[in-house]
C-alpha cells in the first residue's frame, strides 16, 4: 500500500502570494488532517477533513483554508503569505472505520516564503 | 484546554545507555496517548500507542505505561544506538477524530 504522499516537497514562495498544498492519503482513509510544524511553536493542527467535510479546526487565520475531494485527496491553501508562514506543513490519514486507529503522515511540504 | 508537556532537549547519551524522555499531559477523559519520531527531513512515524489507562505500549525495545494517577507516557529504552537519533514527539488525541496535540519534541542524539 502507498504511504501519504504531499507535493511539492519544497515550495519558495514570495510574501503575498499564495500557495496551495496537495495530499495524497492512503487508499481507503477518508480523514485527513494537516499540520504546521515550525521551530518556534511546534506542531499545531490546523484542521481536520472527513468525507469532504471540515470535521475540526485548530487556532489559525482565515487565510488558511482547505478542501478535501470524493476520492479522499485533500488541499490546503494559505493566502497572502506572511514570513511567518515559513514551515513544514505535514498531512495525516487515518482509517476511521477502525477504533483507536493511528495517523500515518506524509514527509511533508517545506514551505519558505521570501 | 488539553495539552502535552515533554522533557526539554537535546538529550544526548552514548550508545547502550538507557533512555527516558518524560511526558505528562492535561486532559479531560480518556485520550488516547502516543509516541512519534522523526528523523531528519521525515514527516513523522508512529513509534507506540496506548488507548486506555495501565496499558503498555512497545515497539522496536521502546516502551510507554499510559499512567492516568500521574497523567504521564514516559518513553523508556533499555540500550539506545546510534541509529535512534531522532526528534521524539509525545502526543495525545482525544476522541476517534484525527486532531492530535503533540509536545515540543525532544531532540535525541546517540554517540558511538
Amino acid at each position: 500500500k502507498a504511504g501519504v504522499t504531499q507535493t511539492p516537497r519544497y515550495l519558495i514562495k514570495t510574501r503575498g502570494q499564495q500557495v496551495t498544498l496537495s495530499c495524497s492519503p492512503i487508499s481507503g482513509h477518508r480523514s485527513v488532517s494537516w499540520y504546521q510544524q515550525t521551530p518556534g511553536q511546534g506542531l499545531q493542527f490546523l484542521f481536520e477533513y472527513f468525507s469532504e467535510t471540515q470535521r475540526n479546526k485548530g487556532n489559525f487565520p482565515g487565510r488558511f483554508s482547505g478542501r478535501q475531494f470524493s476520492n479522499s485527496r485533500s488541499e490546503m491553501n494559505v493566502s497572502t503569505l506572511e514570513l511567518g508562514d515559513s514551515a513544514l506543513y505535514l498531512c495525516a490519514s487515518s482509517d476511521q472505520t477502525v477504533l483507536n486507529t493511528e495517523a500515518f503522515f506524509g514527509q511533508g511540504t517545506r514551505l519558505t516564503v521570501v | 484546554g488539553d495539552s502535552v508537556t515533554q522533557m526539554e532537549g537535546p538529550v544526548t547519551l552514548s550508545e547502550e545507555a538507557f533512555l527516558t524522555i518524560n511526558c505528562t499531559y492535561t486532559a479531560t477523559g480518556y485520550p488516547s496517548l502516543f509516541w512519534y519520531v522523526q528523523y531528519p527531513g521525515e514527516g513523522l512515524q508512529l513509534l507506540l500507542k496506548a488507548t486506555k489507562a495501565d496499558d503498555k505500549g512497545s515497539n522496536k525495545g521502546f516502551e510507554a505505561t499510559y499512567r492516568k494517577e500521574t497523567t504521564s507516557f514516559h518513553l523508556e529504552k533499555g540500550s539506545v544506538q546510534v541509529s535512534d537519533s531522532a526528534v521524539y514527539f509525545c502526543a495525545l488525541r482525544q476522541n476517534q477524530g484525527g486532531k492530535l496535540i503533540f509536545g515540543q519534541g525532544t531532540e535525541l542524539s546517540v554517540k558511538p
